[in-house]
């Protein structure tokens, strides 16, 4: 059964870009989460998408959105990006259940890691 | 003071030593997850706890509620198992909002 997988694996944009990241979760799971880790904030909840919906979103400025597609796969954009921004950007996905409740494991994908210049 | 704390931050020990590492948290959880991350960012899950121990080959995973605290323990350790260890708390039921320890970088030494 293949993995979560991330692209791209690295990236390095300009400030004031704009970067969109991809996460296929393993086939079935339909609960996507995305994490950004930095060296010096370590890791840090960004959002959560279940059947297309949000359900939860961490304290990033509203430059950081995502979505969740039908299929399961999700998309994080950052737009207007700051040098701050660099960054190893990883999401996780999970089952989920019909009525919201998460069975909890998680299975990462290996993160895109990017540079802002 | 963070919500969830580990401790320690680095630890360095001889191939074949019983490892503990610790993690405190200050919040209402649902369940708490031991991460393991090895350098290129790759992180695996290695336990989901809401309560009692989990056991997988040579890790073991406990949880008190009460006292709100978990420790991870790694049997007759092997260089392989250098790694950083991340504890992680989901604050609450059916979400995925995890809330991360600073981690513990951990060396053995053959």
């Amino acid at each position: 059964k293949a993995g979560v997988t991330q692209t791209p694996r690295y990236l390095i944009k300009t400030r004031g870009q704009q970067v969109t990241l991809s996460c296929s979760p393993i086939s079935g799971h339909r609960s996507v989460s995305w994490y950004q880790q930095t060296p010096g904030q370590g890791l840090q909840f960004l959002f959560e998408y279940f059947s297309e919906t949000q359900r939860n979103k961490g304290n990033f400025p509203g430059r950081f959105s995502g979505r969740q597609f039908s299929n399961s796969r999700s998309e994080m954009n950052v737009s207007t990006l700051e040098l701050g921004d660099s960054a190893l950007y990883l999401c996780a996905s999970s089952r989920g259940l019909a009525g919201g409740t998460n069975t909890g494991e998680l299975f990462f994908g290996e993160g895109s890691r990017l540079t802002v210049l | 003071k963070n919500e969830v704390e580990q401790s320690p931050q680095n630890l360095t020990a001889q191939e074949g030593e019983f490892i503990t590492i610790n993690c405190s948290y200050s919040v209402g959880i649902s369940a708490l997850h031991w991460l393991q991350q090895h350098p290129g960012g790759g992180i695996v899950s290695l336990f989901m706890l809401s309560s009692g121990k989990k056991k997988h080959g040579r890790l073991i995973a406990t949880i008190n509620i009460q006292e709100k605290h978990s420790s991870l323990h790694i049997t007759a350790s092997h260089p392989r198992d250098s790694a950083v260890y991340i504890c992680a708390v989901r604050l609450f039921q059916g979400a995925q909002k995890l809330v991360f320890g600073q981690g513990t970088r951990l060396t053995i030494n053959p």
